[in-house]
């Protein structure tokens, strides 16, 4: 019963694919992230979604798109990927904001790590 | 905007022995949360303990324990009895009491218990 589930675990493609990840969450919350994780391991937030609506949308490339098709699933799709996408993806979810900040606890997926060769 | 920095690339520490791993923040909002994780060798995120900003007390969570200085703007990481499985990468993170609660994380800090 894994409460943040991504796939695929590991992803090796080619420069110029195509590909996506896709995350579920089975905690019942209402908003889900996605972060990337760099080399050097830094961690940064890319995308949120709340109810299905977007909430955040760093600056990142418009190569990468999330969709959420429902509250429980958030999905990322990458165009043409570059070498410099090669990282760790993390999806998390959270109850929604509102509340006490401690009610927010992020619980992360346990990670995708994609490869561009 | 929101800041945290993690001095310490690395730490080690002798299995059994306390260690406190070190984390500052910075941030204009008046409420906030410091948040540490635990990322293992197998990759995954595992949250540990929150602090809130309005907290009194520090928080524990068993041998976890946050050392909060608001003043100083300091949340440290403290690590009882430290045990072999604690080997890990620690990250602190904030959020702040915005609509929109994503975390920013500091660079980490690789812990390494010694047997």
């Amino acid at each position: 019963d894994t409460a943040v589930s991504q796939t695929p675990k590991y992803l090796v493609t080619q420069m110029g694919n195509d590909k996506s990840i896709k995350c579920e969450q089975n905690l019942g919350h209402d908003t889900m992230y996605w972060y990337k994780q760099d080399s050097k391991k830094f961690l940064k937030i890319m995308f949120s979604y709340n109810n299905k609506e977007l909430i955040i949308n760093e600056t990142v490339p418009n190569r990468f798109s999330p969709k959420s098709p429902d509250k429980a699933h958030l999905n990322l799709h990458i165009n043409s990927l570059e070498l410099g996408d090669s990282a760790v993806y993390f999806c998390a979810s959270s109850p929604w904001g509102g509340g006490r900040i401690r009610t927010d606890t992020q619980y992360f997926g346990p990670g995708t790590r994609l490869t561009v060769l | 905007a929101q800041k945290i920095t993690q001095t310490q690339p690395g730490m080690f520490v002798q299995e059994k022995e306390a260690v406190t791993l070190d984390c500052t923040y910075d941030t204009s909002d008046p409420s906030y949360g410091l948040f540490w994780y635990k990322q293992p060798s197998s990759g995954e995120m595992i949250f540990l303990i929150y602090q809130g900003s309005y907290d009194q007390q520090n928080a524990t969570e068993g041998r976890y324990s946050l050392n909060f200085q608001k003043a100083r703007k300091s949340a440290n990481l403290v690590i009882s009895a430290s045990q072999l499985g604690d080997s890990a990468m620690y990250f602190c993170a904030i959020a702040s009491s915005g609509s929109a609660r994503q975390l920013t994380f500091g660079s980490g800090t690789q812990l390494t218990v010694l047997p």
